[in-house]
């Protein structure tokens, strides 16, 4: 079963809305998460790592006060879209690993997020 | 740094025939390899894995991959292909397992042909 739930996994919403997305750690505690941001028919770009705890890192180029990141627990992470517009629209992935672990990361469903 | 190369964009096969994806990555450490697959709207799947050990990777679903160190390649091969293995195909590379940051090539789509 899936170790890694994003919600929602569909978002239509108006040009300026801010919007947030969950990503949670269904059987272990992720001291670590990922965001990333895939457009169509393209790879997954990183765009910040979530440390539960402290300040996200963010990737060169992604606007921090665009992309809010707070990892407040272990089991979650969100990502807020503020201000969201039409560009913003994308498949918007997280993923997290087991602490001190060399194995994979899982991820999540993702969110397909469309800005009217 | 590291990098992922995927020179197919896109790779058409009967159904039943074997396949090939390749991978090309290049990594100034010791590198942790992987072979995801993504069907449409949905996330990222693990195919499999490699961390050390055999250079000839068994992952789900028939594929498997072998590790070629002396060509920094990670090709991805299935014997028989069925139509449901119709999807993208990213292979990715990370230099400190799965709690680092993980590098993903630009993926290529297998489309099975009936």
């Amino acid at each position: 079963g899936a170790v890694v739930s994003q919600h929602p996994s569909w978002v239509i919403c108006k040009s300026g809305t801010s919007v947030k997305i969950e990503c949670r750690s269904l059987d272990f505690q992720a001291t670590t998460m990922f965001w990333y941001r895939q457009f169509p028919k393209q790879s997954l770009m990183l765009m910040a790592t979530s440390n539960e705890g402290s300040k996200a890192t963010y990737e060169q180029g992604v606007e921090k006060d665009k992309f809010l990141i707070n990892h407040a627990s272990l089991t979650l992470s969100t990502l807020t879209v503020t201000s969201a517009h039409p560009e913003d629209s994308s498949f918007y992935i997280c993923s997290a690993s087991r602490p001190r672990s060399n194995q994979p990361q899982h991820f999540g469903d993702g969110t397909r997020l469309s800005i009217l | 740094a590291q990098s992922v190369t995927q020179l197919d964009s896109q790779v058409p096969v009967f159904e039943e025939a074997p396949v090939e994806l390749r991978c090309n990555y290049s990594s100034s450490v010791s590198v942790y390899l992987f072979w995801y697959v993504q069907y449409p709207n949905q996330g990222l799947q693990l195919l499999l894995k490699y961390l050390s050990g055999s250079t000839l990777v068994k992952g789900i679903n028939g594929f498997e991959a072998e590790f070629n160190k002396s060509q920094t390649s990670f090709h991805l091969r299935k014997p028989s292909v069925h139509i449901s293995d119709t999807a993208e195909y990213f292979c990715a590379v990370s230099d400190g397992g799965g709690y680092q940051k993980v590098t993903f090539g630009t993926g290529t789509k297998l489309q099975v042909i009936p």
